[in-house]
């Protein structure tokens, strides 16, 4: 079953706005990564943060997470048309052995 | 690196016919992850190798299904027998560190549809 939950499950937007997707989990995590994908294709990183970090930035990405809400924000800012995509959250379980688990995603759509 | 290597891209299959999915991994990297996307399902975690060794494999649907991970460079999910059930795309992950330590590198994808 999925760890993390998405929201919102479609968001679409002009290009030049900022786009913000959340995530939230149900229990305690080592860390929390985003990964985006085009259609058809594999997954690709974006992003990973850890338990005890609070916020993180990547060129035009900004995750914070906030583990006493188990929630987790995804900004891109300045969108433009190439980041039309999917948009996943995934968690790694605070336990030994455990590997990614991903949410449903957040279909982006970014019109020019 | 070329990356993570998957084949065949496509597949199609009869209902009963055996499906052998094969993955080679980035070289050095010794977390192997098999996951399954649907529209229903989403991305689901199906077996996770770390240093080819089976560290969880409760994500696999039924006996049908098998995997296998030989040596470092190599990784096969087999399903035998296929059913339309099974239409999915299935995508095979390496990453540098064991479990989700590390970002996860993901193939291209096969997209195997059983008619």
């Amino acid at each position: 079953s999925q760890q993390g939950e998405e929201d919102p499950q479609a968001l679409s937007i002009q290009e030049g706005e900022n786009a913000t997707m959340n995530c939230s989990y149900k229990t305690s995590i080592n860390n929390l990564q985003w990964y985006r994908q085009n259609s058809g294709r594999g997954l690709v990183h974006l992003i990973l943060i850890r338990s005890n970090e609070r916020e993180k930035h990547s060129g035009r990405l900004r995750v914070t997470l906030d583990t006493s809400k188990k929630s987790s924000s995804l900004l891109i800012t300045a969108s433009r048309a190439a980041d039309t995509a999917s948009y996943f959250c995934a968690t790694v379980f605070n336990q030994a052995g455990t590997a990614l688990i991903f949410g449903k995603g957040t279909t982006l759509s970014v019109s020019s | 690196d070329a990356g993570v290597i998957q084949s065949p891209r496509h597949e199609v299959t009869e209902m009963g016919q055996e499906v052998t999915l094969r993955c080679k991994p980035i070289s050095g990297h010794n977390s192997l992850f098999w996951y399954r996307q649907t529209m229903m399902r989403g991305l689901e975690l199906l077996i996770y190798f770390n240093n080819n060794v089976p560290i969880d494999d409760s994500g696999m649907p039924e006996d049908r299904f098998s995997a296998k991970m030989p040596n470092a460079s190599f990784s096969t999910l087999k399903i035998q027998p296929s059913e339309p059930r099974d239409s999915a795309v299935y995508f095979c992950a390496s990453s540098f560190r064991s479990g989700g330590n590390t970002e996860a590198f993901f193939g291209q994808g096969t997209r195997l549809t059983v008619v």
